[in-house]
């Protein structure tokens, strides 16, 4: 059965650092995800992206993070300048369509930042 | 901003039990959707919820919708250790483009 993947699956980084969480979604899927679960709380959106554009966006997604579909297969979130209340679990997720309700999480990236 | 709600936030039950875990959203939705999550691990699927008057069962679990009363329950019967997680419920915005998530209850089985 299809899988969405991330790497890493641990990320550790200085503050200030840039970094780049890897997703791999499920090849039929067209809708994009990111979420972050910081430790011990709610799942809490970020962002989604379709059709190479961001859809909508969390006040959370502010300037310092980004998120690319550059080769039609992996979906990144970039982090350039990365804050210590950036430390959290990333999910990515996917959907086939809008009609296709359910989303699809990937194991997630934990991300420390010292 | 669209909230959810669970409660409660913990529980712990003991082996054979039944609990029911509920989950309050603040706009309408009709579409509302079960995870689990194990410590560390990522979001698996339970139930997705689609109509008013949704019920769904998976062994001893059963979820059901009411979008009137803006109210999802997750219902454990004779609960055994196996199923001792964190329960997120979820409901979607009207674009279906992104989902709210609620607290999460965290479950305990006691044996």
């Amino acid at each position: 059965e299809p899988e969405v993947t991330q790497t890493p699956s641990h990320q550790v980084t200085q503050m200030g650092q840039e970094v780049i969480l890897r997703c791999v979604p499920i090849s039929n899927h067209l809708y994009f995800y990111w979420y972050r679960q910081i430790l011990g709380q709610k799942v809490e959106f970020l962002v989604s992206f379709y059709n190479n554009e961001i859809s909508e966006k969390s006040e959370i997604f502010d300037d310092q993070f980004s998120v690319e579909r550059p080769d039609g297969s992996n979906f990144t979130l970039k982090i350039r300048s990365t804050k210590l209340e950036d430390s959290a679990m990333y999910f990515c997720a996917g959907r086939p369509s809008l009609g296709y309700n359910e989303q699809f999480f990937g194991p997630g990236t934990r991300l420390t930042v010292l | 901003e669209l909230k959810v709600e669970q409660n409660p936030l913990f529980l712990s039950m003991q082996e054979g039990k039944n609990y029911t875990i509920y989950c309050n959203y603040s706009t309408t939705s009709d579409r509302l959707y079960w995870y689990r999550q194990d410590p560390g691990k990522s979001l698996e699927s339970l139930f997705v919820l689609l109509s008013n008057g949704a019920v769904k069962q998976e062994g001893r679990l059963m979820a059901s919708l009411d979008t009137k009363a803006r109210l999802s329950t997750l219902h454990i019967t004779a609960a055994v250790h196996d199923l001792s997680a964190t329960y997120f419920c979820a409901v979607d915005t009207r674009t279906g483009n992104q989902f709210y998530f609620g607290t999460g209850t965290s479950l305990t089985v006691i044996p």
